[in-house]
């Protein structure tokens, strides 16, 4: 079964680095996304792209976040001077074209990138 | 207002029995998706169950049916025949006309032997 791939799987960072998280989302797909649950919490909204450009950000998604589809395949997250407060698991996403008021247009998660910031 | 609010923060059920696990939702959209997502502890999310809002009958995906009550907004995940293995965190969401999901607090269920 087609899954999305993220990288790493864990990383540990000093506050204030740059970090940036990886993934391939499945190959069909048009829509990405990034989504973070911090540790016990609910999963949140960060960002969606499609066609090359951000559709929707949540406020969470500030500068201190960029996105980017550098190639054919993969899709990062770069955060640029990491804070202790963005601990936490980011979660890439991404679903085929279509409207996404449809059965059969689900997201597909990764297994996700825990992110520690020190 | 939460959009979607999962009130049972934990929930216990023995083998082969059923669980419902509750989620109501808010919304004024006519047009809304509800899902249903699983989380192990190895933590990745896992898509359990889909529900459109005007779809006519109650989805289900095998031992997974959401019991849509459109008038009270909830969409309840039943689980029947529990198993040791579908111990996890289980997360209600919500896709209004955007292309985001709002999730739930999300709820833990223990099946225990």
């Amino acid at each position: 079964e087609p899954e999305v791939t993220q990288t790493p799987s864990h990383q540990v960072t000093q506050m204030g680095q740059e970090v940036i998280l990886r993934c391939v989302p499945i190959s069909n797909h048009l829509y990405f996304y990034w989504y973070r649950q911090i540790l016990g919490q609910k999963v949140e909204f960060l960002v969606s792209f499609y066609n090359n450009e951000i559709s929707e950000k949540s406020e969470i998604f500030d500068d201190q976040f960029s996105v980017e589809r550098p190639d054919g395949s993969n899709f990062t997250l770069k955060i640029r001077s990491t804070k202790l407060e963005d601990s936490a698991m980011y979660f890439c996403a991404s679903r085929g074209p279509g409207q996404p008021l449809s059965g059969a247009n689900v997201l597909t998660f990764g297994a996700g990138s825990r992110l520690t910031v020190l | 207002a939460q959009k979607i609010t999962q009130t049972q923060p934990g929930m216990f059920v023995q083998e082969k029995e059923a669980v419902t696990l509750d989620c109501t939702y808010d919304t004024s959209d006519p047009s809304y998706g509800l899902f249903w997502y699983k989380q192990p502890s190895s933590g990745e999310m896992i898509f359990l169950i889909y529900q459109g809002s005007y779809d006519q009958q109650n989805a289900t995906e095998g031992r997974y049916s959401l019991n849509f009550q459109k008038a009270r907004k909830s969409a309840n995940l039943v689980i029947s025949a529990s198993q040791l293995g579908d111990s996890a965190m289980y997360f209600c969401a919500m896709r209004e006309n955007t292309d985001k999901l709002i999730f739930g607090t999300g709820t833990r269920l223990q099946v225990f032997p």
